[in-house]
């Protein structure tokens, strides 16, 4: 079975162009997150949808970051304008959605997307 | 809000040997439930276990297993007979939220784990 997708890999801009990170979740599963590791700041959720519906935002760090999952098969994140600190490993991940009570439900987690913004 | 702790930064391992790596958590909530990940040098997150708080057994999964003290707000990694692809950064992670405000986690800060042969 296919695992999270993400594309690209690896990606090297200049500040001030756009940047489009892709990921394809599990199929079957609810729940979509994306992440942004740095040495500095670890593992941060920048966003996450239900149902392809975004439930919180609030790890955005700017309006220059907006996401969309237009169907239940495909998210982006965009950075428009990106900037050097920008750079950083973007994950994406998914899972199931629980029943009732406390549920395993792990996230898996996509192979990233390495951003370098010149 | 809550909060994951991992307390210790790095630490070396002799091969076959066992290893604890700590996790404190902070929440309100009675019901939640832990993880543990791994994160080799190649990058990817690799769910490794999981202990929900009202689990009677702690947690084993092969040679991975979890010292869940509740009252204690602990839930400790234990590797078992080290091997050189233990090496890595592990991640403690909870999701202490209800399920109608969805299944996110909150990530500790890591303990990079080095295997010596």
């Amino acid at each position: 079975d296919a695992g999270v997708i993400q594309s690209p890999r690896h990606e090297v801009t200049e500040m001030g162009q756009e940047v489009t990170l892709r990921c394809k979740p599990i199929s079957g599963h609810d729940y979509l997150f994306w992440y942004r590791q740095t040495m500095m700041r670890g593992l941060e959720l920048l966003i996450y949808f239900n149902n392809n519906v975004p439930i919180d935002d609030s790890g955005m760090p700017e309006d220059r970051f907006s996401a969309k999952m237009p169907n239940a098969s495909f998210s982006t994140l965009k950075i428009q304008p990106s900037e050097p600190r920008d750079s950083a490993v973007y994950f994406c991940a998914s899972s199931l959605a629980g029943s009732t009570g406390v549920y395993r439900n792990e996230q898996f987690f996509g192979p990233g997307t390495r951003l370098t913004v010149l | 809000a809550q909060k994951i702790t991992q307390t210790q930064p790095g630490m070396f391992v002799q091969e076959k040997e066992a290893v604890t790596l700590d996790c404190t958590y902070d929440t309100s909530d009675p019901s939640y439930g832990l993880f543990w990940y791994k994160q080799p040098s190649s990058g990817e997150m690799i769910f490794l276990i999981y202990q929900g708080s009202y689990d009677q057994q702690n947690a084993t999964e092969g040679r991975y297993s979890l010292n869940f003290q509740k009252a204690r707000k602990s839930a400790n990694l234990v590797i078992s007979a080290s091997q050189l692809g233990d090496s890595a950064m592990y991640f403690c992670a909870m999701r202490d939220l209800p399920k109608a405000a969805g299944n996110k986690l909150t990530f500790g800060g890591g303990t990079r784990v080095l295997v010596k042969p």
